[in-house]
């Protein structure tokens, strides 16, 4: 399909592990954001890459938390030593560039630290 | 940084009558004004979007108006229908200069009573 994929889409893991949520973004969009939903919350902004810039991680929570793009295409957020409460739905989006364009959501990651 | 307010959490309106839902954003630069629909179990979806040159924009039963003086921008939905109950998130982005960041509003669970 042409939207953006996310994966898995559903994760269950122990306290102390480590995970890593993928994104496949829309092909040739420049932008991508990474966003948490914790239960019945707001979209919480985690990182943002636009191109080849140094991206935005002015959201991310902790230290914990990390994330890459490779080749301006995949990005991978990587969360280490899991805690309880960031079991939330991490959700992705892309976006075509930098002029008020559209942002179009995957149906995100549910992930439940147990 | 951009900071969105949104009002109200909750929202419950009789099936034909009008909902409304406010915005405030900080950030005087911003220009591009998105409303996201989320059903239970999906990503967010774009509804209607405004840019900073225009005060409103309609699309059938769906229209925003946005007051960039008073830095505030609503959602109107007419004639209410059962599939309009879900969560909107407004989101306020500026796009020029080097930033594109996109920051969302905390969400209205608007309820349609049948």
């Amino acid at each position: 399909g042409a939207g953006v994929s996310q994966s898995p889409s559903n994760k269950v893991t122990e306290k102390g592990k480590d995970v890593e949520l993928r994104c496949d973004p829309i092909s040739g969009h420049t932008a991508l954001y990474w966003y948490r939903q914790s239960l019945g919350q707001g979209l919480e902004f985690l990182i943002y890459f636009q191109g080849n810039s140094a991206p935005d991680k002015s959201g991310l929570p902790s230290d914990r938390f990390s994330a890459e793009r490779t080749g301006g295409s995949v990005s991978t957020l990587t969360i280490q030593r899991t805690q309880q409460e960031d079991s939330a739905v991490y959700l992705c989006a892309s976006r075509a560039g930098r002029s008020n364009t559209e942002a179009f959501f995957g149906q995100g990651t549910r992930l439940t630290v147990v | 940084g951009e900071n969105v307010e949104q009002h109200p959490s909750t929202l419950s309106v009789q099936e034909g009558d009008s909902a409304v839902i406010k915005c405030t954003y900080s950030d005087s630069a911003s220009n591009y004004f998105p409303w996201y629909k989320q059903e239970l179990g999906k990503g967010p979806q774009l509804i209607i979007d405004i840019r900073s040159n225009v005060g409103e924009k309609k699309d059938q039963r769906i229209a925003v108006t946005l007051n960039k003086t008073a830095k505030h921008f609503s959602l109107h939905i007419t004639e209410t229908q059962p599939e309009d109950s879900a969560v909107y998130f407004c989101a306020a982005s500026n796009t020029g200069g080097g930033a594109d960041g996109l920051t969302f509003g905390k969400g209205t669970h608007l309820i349609i009573q049948p």
